[in-house]
């Protein structure tokens, strides 16, 4: 059974600190892929980035960078100098190879003051 | 054009009405997909269409019944819905990778629908 755990439910931030959001995986695929989506006050799910489990190079995009590691099955994400335009849901979420399903974790709920 | 649009964008309805989702891509995606989402959830699958054919539909009950014209259009018709069925309804798509397997989804803003 494959399984997205966030166990960060909510976080709260000052405007320019660092914020690591993590998200622990399970599956018994050894092809799959994950993502990360924001969802902004308004409701739409923004995709963010696509990992395939192949690839463990992290990334760097901006502000915001991504961890993957498999021997942990995570892949976190760090917003670098946070700004109040952050502030959203982010949901981890996986699909096996093969399939259309995709698991969303519960979501972490970032909130970032100025 | 890169986005995919929901209308309406809010519905009340009645118990007893009849009324229909519209979804719309127009990115040459192969897959759409219904998700619902209560306040404070992750988005729950619904039902999912991989060339106009429906491909997955996670036990919904029949009250929810999708529809895929074509390949830009994707319809969820809602009939005799509960209160418990009000959420916000969105709309994804995506496109193939290889042969079975799919990219990131690209998700509409969503209907935020309310039973009454």
């Amino acid at each position: 059974a494959q399984k997205v755990t966030q166990a960060q439910t909510e976080i709260s931030v000052v405007e320019k600190e660092d914020v690591t959001l993590d998200c622990v995986y399970e599956t018994r695929d050894t092809t799959y892929y994950l993502f990360w989506y924001k969802q902004p006050p308004s409701g739409e799910l923004v995709f963010l980035i696509r990992r395939n489990s192949f690839d463990e190079q992290n990334e760097i995009s901006g502000r915001y960078s991504w961890n993957f590691q498999k021997s942990t099955s995570s892949f976190n994400f760090t917003i670098t100098a946070s700004q109040v335009v952050d502030s959203a849901v982010y949901f981890c979420a996986l699909s096996g190879d093969g399939g259309f399903k995709t698991i969303f974790g519960a979501g972490t709920r970032l909130f970032v003051k100025a | 054009d890169t986005e995919v649009t929901q209308t309406p964008k809010h519905l009340v309805m009645g118990m007893t009405n009849k009324k229909s989702l519209k979804c719309e891509q127009h990115m040459g995606h192969r897959a759409m997909y219904w998700y619902k989402q209560k306040a404070k959830k992750p988005p729950e699958l619904m039902f999912v269409y991989s060339y106009e054919k429906l491909s997955i539909n996670e036990s919904v009950p029949s009250r929810f019944s999708p529809e895929c014209p074509n390949s830009s259009l994707l319809n969820l018709h809602l009939h005799a819905l509960q209160p418990e069925d009000s959420a916000l309804y969105l709309c994804a798509s995506s496109h193939p990778i290889s042969g079975s397997t799919y990219n990131e989804q690209f998700f509409g803003p969503g209907t935020r629908l309310t039973v009454l």
